[in-house]
C-alpha cells in the first residue's frame, strides 16, 4: 500500500522559516509525481499553494515555495505569520492506477 | 472567476446511495485539459481523493472505492455528479469538488464543501 508521509505537526516562531516535507513509504518523490500543496484552516476548504513541485498558485505570496529536497517534496515557508497557522496537505500523482494520494497533513503552529 | 459549489443531502442512512452535485462556473468541462474531481475529509482527518472526470470523459477512481463510485458530467448544465453506493457511517465526511488541470495534475480551485453524515 502506497502511503504519502508528512510530519504530523510542526511549530515555527513568528518571522521564522520552516520546511514541511512529503515523502513516500517506499521510494523517493520526484517532480514526476507532480507534488502539490494545500493549506487548510479550520472550517474552510483547501487553498492551493503550490503545484507541479514549485509553481505558486495565483495570489500566493512568495514566502511559500516548493522544491524537491533529497527524496521528498518540500514546502518552505519563510517569514512565518500568525495566519500561516493551518493544516498543510501534500498530494502526489501516482499515475493512472492510484492516481492522486494525499498525505496525512501537517498541523503548523506559529508561536 | 472560477467557482464550484457542492450540493446534496446532509444526512443519509446506512446502505443508501449518496448523490452529490458539483455546480461550477468560470470554465467549461468541454475545454481540453479540464477536469473536476471529488475529495472528501472525515471530521478531524486528512483529505482523501475519490474520483475525477476529464473533459474527454476519462474517468478516474480511487482503487479502494472504485466499486462504489460513479462520476458523470453534464456539460450543458456545468455540473458533475458523484454517486456513492452502500453508504456507511465511516463515509461521514465533508465532500469537496475541485477544478483540475490535466497538464500538471493539480487541483487549483475548490468548492466550500458539503458535510454528509451517515446515520440511521
Amino acid at each position: 500500500q502506497t502511503v504519502v508521509t508528512q510530519e504530523p505537526s510542526f511549530s515555527v516562531s513568528p518571522g521564522g522559516a520552516v520546511t514541511l516535507t512529503c515523502g513516500l513509504s517506499s521510494g523517493s518523490v520526484s517532480s514526476s509525481y507532480y507534488p502539490s500543496w494545500y493549506q487548510q484552516t479550520p472550517g474552510q476548504g483547501p487553498r492551493t499553494l503550490i503545484y507541479n513541485t514549485n509553481t505558486r498558485s495565483s495570489g500566493v505570496p512568495d514566502r511559500f515555495s516548493g522544491s524537491i529536497l533529497g527524496n521528498k517534496a518540500a514546502l518552505t515557508i519563510t517569514g512565518a505569520q500568525a495566519d500561516d497557522e493551518s493544516h498543510y496537505y501534500c498530494v502526489l500523482y501516482m499515475g493512472s492506477g492510484l492516481n492522486w494520494v494525499f498525505g496525512g497533513g501537517t498541523k503548523l503552529t506559529v508561536l | 472567476q472560477i467557482t464550484l459549489k457542492e450540493s446534496g443531502p446532509t444526512l443519509v442512512k446506512p446502505t443508501q446511495t449518496l448523490t452529490l452535485t458539483c455546480t461550477f462556473s468560470g470554465f467549461s468541462l468541454s475545454s481540453s485539459g479540464v477536469g473536476v474531481g471529488w475529495i472528501r475529509q472525515p471530521p478531524g482527518k486528512a483529505l482523501e481523493w475519490l474520483a475525477l472526470i476529464y473533459w474527454d470523459d476519462d474517468n478516474r477512481y480511487s482503487p479502494s472505492l472504485k466499486s462504489r463510485l460513479t462520476i458523470t458530467k453534464d456539460t450543458s448544465k456545468n455540473q458533475v455528479v458523484l454517486t456513492m453506493t452502500n453508504m456507511d457511517p465511516v463515509d461521514t465526511a465533508t465532500y469537496y469538488c475541485a477544478h483540475a488541470d490535466y497538464r500538471d495534475y493539480r487541483f487549483d480551485y475548490w468548492g466550500q464543501g458539503t458535510l454528509v453524515t451517515v446515520s440511521s
